[in-house]
Order: C-alpha cells, then sequence, then structure tokens
C-alpha cells in the first residue's frame, strides 16, 4: 500500500509558485522520497528526491520537514507544461525496491 | 541519460489473440524492469518485478500465465499479453532499475493496449 497521502488535486496559475504537499508520517529513516509525475498518456517521470535535507535541481525543489513526516514540491514558476498527476512515493533503499504509487495529485495551471 | 524505450506505444489487438510489448534499456544495464498497469483515472499498479535471467515475480492478482514476462538480457524485458481480453485494455508501463539504486528508476513511455 502507498505510505504517503496528497490532495485529490490542486490549482495554480502560470508564472506563479506553487506548493505541492505530500504526508508521509510512517517513514522510516532509510526511505528516500521520491517525486514523479505523469502528464496525459505518458509514462512518469522523475522529477526530485531526496533523503533529510532540502534539495533543488532544475524542475523543482523539494522542501522535507525536520521530522521528515511530510514533505513539499515546489514548482518555482509553473508553466502550463506543468499540468500534471504528481506521485509523492517512500522508496526503501534497504528493502524492497519496487515503487508503489498512490492515487498522486492532480495539478492544474490556469494560464 | 538513462532511457528506456518502450515499443510499440500503442496496439489494438482482437480478442484472444497475444501482444507483446518491449522494453529496452539505453545507456545502462537494467537489472531489474518493473511491469506496471494504469487504467484509466487510476494510478499505475505494479503486475510483476523481473530480473535478469531469473522468473518474474507477480503481484497477488496478476495471473503469471496471461502475463508472461522475459528478461532474458540486461538490456530487453518483454511483457506478452497471451489471449487478451477486453478488460486487459489498460497502459501498460515497464521501469527500468540498474546502477544507482537511490534514483536509478528509468520508465518507459508507455503502451495503451486496446482489445476489440
Amino acid at each position: 500500500d502507498a505510505k504517503t497521502t496528497q490532495p485529490n488535486s490542486m490549482e495554480s496559475n502560470e508564472e506563479e509558485p506553487v506548493h505541492l504537499p505530500c504526508n508521509h508520517s510512517t517513514i522510516s529513516g532509510t526511505d528516500y522520497i521520491h517525486w514523479y509525475r505523469q502528464l496525459p498518456s505518458q509514462g512518469p517521470e522523475y522529477v526530485i528526491h531526496g533523503l533529510t535535507s532540502n534539495v533543488n535541481n532544475r524542475m523543482a525543489s523539494l522542501a522535507i520537514a525536520e521530522d521528515r513526516k511530510s514533505s513539499t514540491l515546489i514548482l518555482h514558476r509553473a508553466t502550463l507544461r506543468d499540468a500534471a498527476v504528481y506521485y509523492c512515493i517512500l522508496r526503501d533503499q534497504g528493502g524492497s525496491e519496487k515503487l508503489v504509487f498512490g492515487k498522486g495529485m492532480k495539478l492544474t495551471v490556469n494560464p | 541519460g538513462a532511457v528506456v524505450s518502450q515499443h510499440p506505444s500503442w496496439v489494438i489487438c482482437k480478442s484472444g489473440t497475444s501482444v507483446k510489448i518491449e522494453c529496452r534499456s539505453l545507456d545502462f544495464q537494467a537489472t531489474t524492469m518493473f511491469w506496471y498497469r494504469q487504467f484509466p483515472k487510476q494510478s499505475l499498479m505494479l503486475m510483476a518485478t523481473s530480473n535478469e535471467g531469473s522468473k518474474a515475480t507477480y503481484e497477488q492478482g496478476v495471473e503469471k500465465d496471461k502475463f508472461l514476462i522475459n528478461h532474458a538480457s540486461l538490456t530487453l524485458s518483454t511483457l506478452t499479453v497471451t489471449s487478451a481480453h477486453p478488460e486487459d485494455s489498460s497502459f501498460y508501463i515497464c521501469v527500468g532499475a540498474g546502477g544507482n539504486r537511490v534514483y536509478g528508476y528509468t520508465f518507459g513511455s508507455g503502451t495503451r493496449l486496446t482489445v476489440v
């Protein structure tokens, strides 16, 4: 079962920042937090991942709570191409390697 | 970067026929390939996990004789849907894992299967 919870959907406006929350209250010490997104009729694509520290890459930033029970994916300037279903997933490096997808969160970006 | 090339991107077949989906890992060796399927407006559901050179491990409720997985090499894994029926119509996605296991998940672009 998925070990994360996300809102079903969010809306944002183009060119504005958007914060996508994820709760993972049962996270273990060896779980990495991964974010993927899926555009319609495409396979998911990697967005970002982290363990404890906040992470930045060209696509987004990942802010991880100090207790690691929640995290936030930050898109600094949403574009229409960011409209997708976003999945927050925990990946246990020490155990099973499979990715368990929850329902994800649909992000709508308004022009 | 690492790429998983998945073919075909879409296929329509008649009920009762078999369909093969191929996933090739480019620029990396996929020691493990995960196969997912996704029904409309639903999330991805793991069907099976295959490791190169060994039999696939199927998730509960997935018929191994219907969904044949072959992972004969580090760069090629195939999923064959045998005796397809309309209820098998779905979006099938392969995911290659190898090398850096923390980051090293590479998704195929998916195959839209429609059984008529």
